[in-house]
């Protein structure tokens, strides 16, 4: 029961390069989540997907796109990466609204 | 004023011991709180919601007090598996936005 997965773990890129950061669930989850973790900044959420074919914006979106690809899948993209996008980011799913969720394991990424 | 506020710690505490925390928020018509675990370099994890009546899962208790707007976390028998960082978060009703606290950071020493 892999829950959710998250791809890559670890990534450095470049200014100005782009990536797609992946994210899997497998508990049939409504609700999907991209948050990013900074010291001291907390978790802060960046975009959401309350049910499948729907996105919308969080507390940081800019420089960010999202893509609910199905119900399983939610993928975070970075078009032109800036050094302010050093962070580590965490997908999350829920059932559905005011329910816990369940996190990926995270991918930490440098941008040089 | 942060929606979420957590005492930052770190609270060093022996083994055995009972510590708590406190966690305030600022908007009312918060509904949902939940308390998550998050170990270094990991990601959180769900450690337990916290209901109005208060609710109780073995060593650990948590409590909503509306009318302060906080909730606590309380650990008792500490172990030096407990050494993490705890979040708290809030939702407000009707929402997907979860306003996770900075977390306050527990070492079990032995």
């Amino acid at each position: 029961n892999a829950g959710v997965t998250q791809t890559p773990k670890f990534q450095v890129l470049k200014t100005g390069q782009s990536m797609t950061l992946q994210c899997a669930q497998d508990m049939n989850h409504n609700s999907m989540y991209w948050y990013r973790q900074d010291p001291g900044m907390g978790l802060r959420l960046i975009y959401y997907s309350a049910s499948e074919g729907t996105t919308d914006k969080g507390e940081v979106p800019n420089g960010y796109n999202v893509s609910r690809l199905n119900k399983r899948e939610f993928s975070l993209r970075l078009e032109s990466a800036a050094p302010s996008q050093t962070s580590v980011y965490f997908c999350a799913s829920s059932p559905e609204a005011n329910y816990g969720y369940t996190f990926g394991s995270g991918t930490r990424l440098t941008v040089v | 004023r942060k929606e979420v506020e957590q005492d930052p710690g770190p609270f060093n505490v022996p083994e055995g011991a009972t510590v708590a925390f406190n966690c305030t928020y600022s908007n009312s018509a918060s509904q949902s709180f939940f308390w998550y675990r998050q170990d270094c370099r990991k990601e959180p994890k769900l450690l337990m919601s916290v209901y109005s009546s208060g609710n109780e899962d073995g060593r650990f208790t948590a409590q909503l007090n509306r009318a302060s707007q906080y909730i606590s976390l309380l650990i008792r028998d500490s172990k030096l598996s407990d050494s993490a960082t705890y979040l708290c978060v809030v939702i407000t009703s009707g929402t997907y936005k979860y306003i996770f606290g900075t977390g306050t950071r527990l070492k079990v020493l032995a």
